[in-house]
């Protein structure tokens, strides 16, 4: 079965510098989920998407700001990169938004800023 | 406190045996529950939700909810080295949106 697709996997900046992540949901999903886990922590919610709206925001800075495209894929722009950025950063899809539904990880982009 | 509490580990059981992992969450109205497994540096696989009262099985795999004791678990049967991961329970504490919170997780290590 297709699952989320994220890009890059990888990717190192240096500070001050921006980086886009790419995420690819499950077919036929609508609703994107972008989270961050640094080392040896808990996933934490950033922002989601429903339909092309953003629809819940959580602790994501105002570095960072994200978008759901028309074919629902979802980008999360991070500017002025700072240390503390480097972590695992993952993409979630489900089909609806209510508390209900299921939500699908894909591989995940790990970001390393120097 | 944290919203969604684990025992961080390491839990060790023998292959073959029972593993028990629980999770306790702060939020009495919250309505969906979710275990996901993690292998290091991987990415969340969810295993089990469940969103009522009682056990949930699948395969190998039992969830238990007690909404009143605000209390999740997952029972692991027959265990297998491949078990051996972070397990993560994840709440959705307000049904108005979708956001999980995750709890630390719980390390098992599977001894064979």
């Amino acid at each position: 079965a297709a699952g989320v697709i994220q890009s890059p996997r990888h990717l190192i900046k240096e500070k001050r510098e921006t980086a886009t992540l790419k995420c690819y949901p499950i077919p036929r999903h609508d609703t994107v989920y972008w989270y961050q886990q640094g080392p040896g922590q808990d996933p934490q919610f950033l922002i989601s998407f429903y339909e092309k709206m953003q629809s819940d925001k959580g602790s994501i800075p105002d570095r960072f700001s994200a978008q759901q495209f028309s074919d629902y894929h979802s980008e999360l722009n991070m500017s002025s990169l700072e240390l503390g950025d480097s972590a695992l950063y993952f993409c979630a899809s489900s089909l609806g938004r209510t508390g209900y539904n299921e939500q699908f990880f894909g591989p995940g982009t790990r970001l390393t800023v120097l | 406190q944290k919203e969604v509490e684990q025992n961080s580990g390491p839990l060790s059981v023998p292959e073959g045996a029972i593993a028990s992992l629980n999770c306790t969450y702060s939020d009495r109205g919250s309505q969906s529950f979710f275990w996901y497994r993690q292998y290091s540096g991987k990415s969340p696989e969810l295993i089990m939700s469940i969103y009522s009262n009682g056990d949930k099985e699948d395969g190998r795999f039992t969830a238990q909810l007690n909404k009143a004791s605000q209390y999740v678990s997952l029972l692991i049967r027959d265990s297998q080295p491949s078990d051996s991961a972070t397990y993560l329970c994840a709440v959705n504490s307000d049904f108005g949106n979708e956001k999980l919170t995750f709890g630390t997780g719980t390390r098992l290590t599977i001894i064979p």
